[in-house]
């Protein structure tokens, strides 16, 4: 089976743009999560999603938002890019309800660089 | 203070020693406890869940003290495959599925 996807790879932007970074979850599962990782530290929870609702929420600017699919894929939008919002933006799923408790997936991230 | 923390390291391992991580957490109300291995420039993977009454999966074991509030890993008969970063990763229910992560621990096995 795909494990999580997630495009592009890499993007390098100018501060001020905007950004749309996308993910696909494993097939089945339809909760969506990302974060972010910037060097050094451990990812950051940014956002749930689940049935096409936001479940949460983390410490995160209103320049950040996102969305989920019917199809359950997901979109982070990031807006006015800022030098600090350089980092490694990680898609998770899950599958809701499950046998194993909350156990979260990773795709490979896309690296972001803002310049 | 961190809601987790581990000790950065890094831990310079020889080849088939054992090693030990520990993490604590802040939040008496986490009721979910993993560690995720993460090599370099990669994403997280999930190497297994920890349960109250530990667990057991190969070479590595896992323990959790709620009443102290802190998790081990153990990995036992160390293998140049295993280095990498380790991640304790708690979850809180507040009705979502945040993972909260610390920084990890590096850890390199020396041949």
């Amino acid at each position: 089976d795909a494990g999580v996807t997630q495009s592009p790879t890499h993007l390098i932007k100018t501060r001020g743009q905007h950004v749309t970074l996308r993910c696909s979850p494993i097939s089945g599962h339809k909760s969506v999560s990302w974060y972010q990782q910037v060097l050094g530290q451990g990812p950051q929870f940014i956002f749930q999603y689940y049935e096409k609702e936001e479940r949460g929420r983390g410490n995160f600017p209103d320049r950040f938002s996102a969305r989920q699919f019917p199809n359950y894929s997901s979109e982070l939008n990031v807006n006015a890019l800022l030098l600090g919002d350089s980092a490694l933006y990680l898609c998770a799923s899950s599958l809701i309800p499950s046998g194993r408790p909350y156990e979260q997936y990773f795709g490979p991230g896309t690296r972001l660089t803002v310049t | 203070r961190k809601e987790v923390e581990q000790d950065p390291g890094p831990f310079n391992v020889p080849e088939g020693a054992t090693v030990a991580f520990n993490c604590t957490y802040s939040n008496s109300a986490s009721q979910s406890f993993f560690w995720y291995r993460q090599d370099c420039r990669k994403e997280p993977k999930l190497l297994m869940s920890v349960y109250s009454s530990g667990n057991e999966d190969g070479r590595f074991t896992a323990q959790l003290n709620r009443a102290s509030q802190y998790i081990s890993l153990l990995i036992r008969d160390s293998k140049l495959s295993d280095s990498a970063t380790y991640l304790c990763v708690v979850r809180v229910n507040f009705g979502n599925e945040k993972l909260t992560f610390g920084t990890g621990t590096r850890l390199t096995i020396i041949p």
